[in-house]
């Protein structure tokens, strides 16, 4: 019965290679986000998305890349993994309209070496 | 744009010592403002919200209070606990974007 849930919880993975990220939610809620922290704890958003919109924050590169196949899922996708990726990735769920918290999936751990 | 500033970590503290940890805010509008606690290895979870000015949002002990007029909102906690170490992070969410801007956290560790 976990609310929002995100696989795999680790990810070691070499320069170059291409690897997905999956995340579920089973709240309800209508708009789903990926965001990166850093070894600093400082939280980036990278995308937001719901079924009629799909917000991109700039400074991502193009190499990330999220893919929705339902209201549910929100899968990011990273091309040609650098060093610099490695990072602790979440995803995270809200309805888009009122006064409502986020909540959050327990993290991927991405490790590029 | 919207930002959120809060003190710069790590708050150490024995345990059943008063926390304060500072917040403020500038944002268009009336935001809401949040707090969410992160324990080790885990995601953020919802720790309490305020809506208008002068709401306080309270849970597991902790309590802050909207303060619209110094543009505020700082989380305090009696007497703290071991169990209460965690990264903080101060969080609002504007009338114009239903993306939360959040500050950059704050760690508080607490001994026995």
């Amino acid at each position: 019965d976990t609310a929002v849930s995100q696989t795999p919880k680790y990810l070691v993975t070499q320069m170059g290679n291409d690897k997905s990220i999956k995340c579920e939610q089973n709240l309800g809620h209508d708009t789903m986000y990926w965001y990166k922290q850093d070894s600093k704890k400082f939280l980036k958003i990278m995308f937001s998305y719901n079924n009629k919109e799909l917000i991109i924050n700039e400074t991502v590169p193009n190499r990330f890349s999220p893919k929705s196949p339902d209201k549910a899922h929100l899968n990011l996708h990273i091309n040609s993994l650098e060093l610099g990726d490695s990072a602790v990735y979440f995803c995270a769920s809200s309805h888009r309209q009122g006064n409502y918290g986020y909540t959050f999936g327990s993290g991927t751990r991405l490790t590029v070496v | 744009g919207d930002s959120v500033t809060q003190m710069e970590g790590p708050v150490t503290l024995s345990e059943e010592a008063f926390l304060t940890i500072n917040c403020t805010y500038t944002a268009t509008g009336y935001p809401s403002l949040f707090w969410y606690v992160q324990y080790p290895g885990e995601g953020l979870q919802l720790l309490l919200k305020a809506t208008k000015a002068d709401d306080k949002g309270s849970n597991k002990g902790f309590e802050a209070t909207y303060r619209k007029e110094t543009t505020s909102f700082h989380l305090e906690k009696g007497s703290v606990q071991v169990s209460d170490s965690a990264v903080y992070f101060c969080a609002l969410r504007s009338g114009g974007s239903y993306i939360p801007t959040f500050g950059r956290g704050t760690s508080l560790i607490v001994h026995p």
